[in-house]
């Protein structure tokens, strides 16, 4: 069990359509971040939220944005898809910003045809 | 910009083999180093992490890893290795300097043969 929970676990969209993806932290935790896992590649960063407000951003365009609730849970959402958008999307939490060792989630794995 | 490099895309190995997996950042400032392990089918799960003191840290699992500030190394060793080790390996590197991101490198495939 991670303890970091992402539905749906896998998705099938057409290029050009908007997705939700969504992220609720382990126990305790009450930062989120996002990560964008290609096939064959390492994680990367889009952005993190605390406090309902996103912290720190990585080099992802406009259209990827997200959320933050009242109870630390998280939406990803990403508008008019491209075909490069499909990866596996991966959601970490930790506590209060700490860089100290994140948990992951299994991840969604968004397909775009 | 920053970046992290795992040299060995794919190693294969016979158990009670031993393995280093070499892992290498560009930053040269204060580092927070760790090393996840991605076995099939399952999520990234932390095996030891590097924040100060002793350059060599054990983790879980009879892993242990030696940052080399010098070399800006942090590799990933474990003397003998069984066929459950069969996974996928990311080192990831904080700049833990006020920056939340991790930046992973591309990983390791570890497969150990029976």
């Amino acid at each position: 069990d991670a303890g970091v929970t992402q539905s749906p676990t896998h998705l099938i969209k057409t290029r050009g359509q908007q997705v939700t993806l969504r992220c609720s932290p382990k126990s305790g935790h009450d930062t989120v971040s996002w990560y964008q896992q290609a096939l064959g590649q390492g994680p990367q960063f889009i952005f993190q939220y605390y406090e309902e407000e996103e912290r720190q951003r990585g080099n992802f365009p406009d259209r990827f944005s997200g959320h933050q609730f009242p109870n630390y849970s998280s939406e990803l959402n990403v508008n008019a898809l491209l075909l490069g958008d499909s990866a596996l999307y991966l959601c970490a939490s930790t506590l209060l910003q700490g860089a100290r060792g994140y948990t992951f989630g299994s991840g969604t794995r968004l397909t775009v045809v | 910009a920053q970046s992290v490099s795992q040299h060995n895309h794919h190693v294969i190995l016979s158990e009670a083999a031993s393995l280093e997996l070499g892992c290498n950042y560009s930053y040269g400032g204060t580092v927070n180093l760790f090393w996840y392990v991605q076995y099939p089918g399952q999520h990234l799960q932390l095996l030891l992490k590097y924040f100060s003191g002793d350059p060599l840290v054990k983790g879980i699992k009879g892993f242990e890893a030696e940052f080399i500030k010098s070399k800006f190394s942090f590799n990933l060793r474990k003397p003998s290795v069984q066929w459950s080790d069969t996974a996928e390996y990311f080192c990831a590197v904080n700049e833990g300097s006020g920056t939340y991101k991790y930046i992973f490198g591309t990983g390791t495939r570890l497969k150990v043969l029976a």
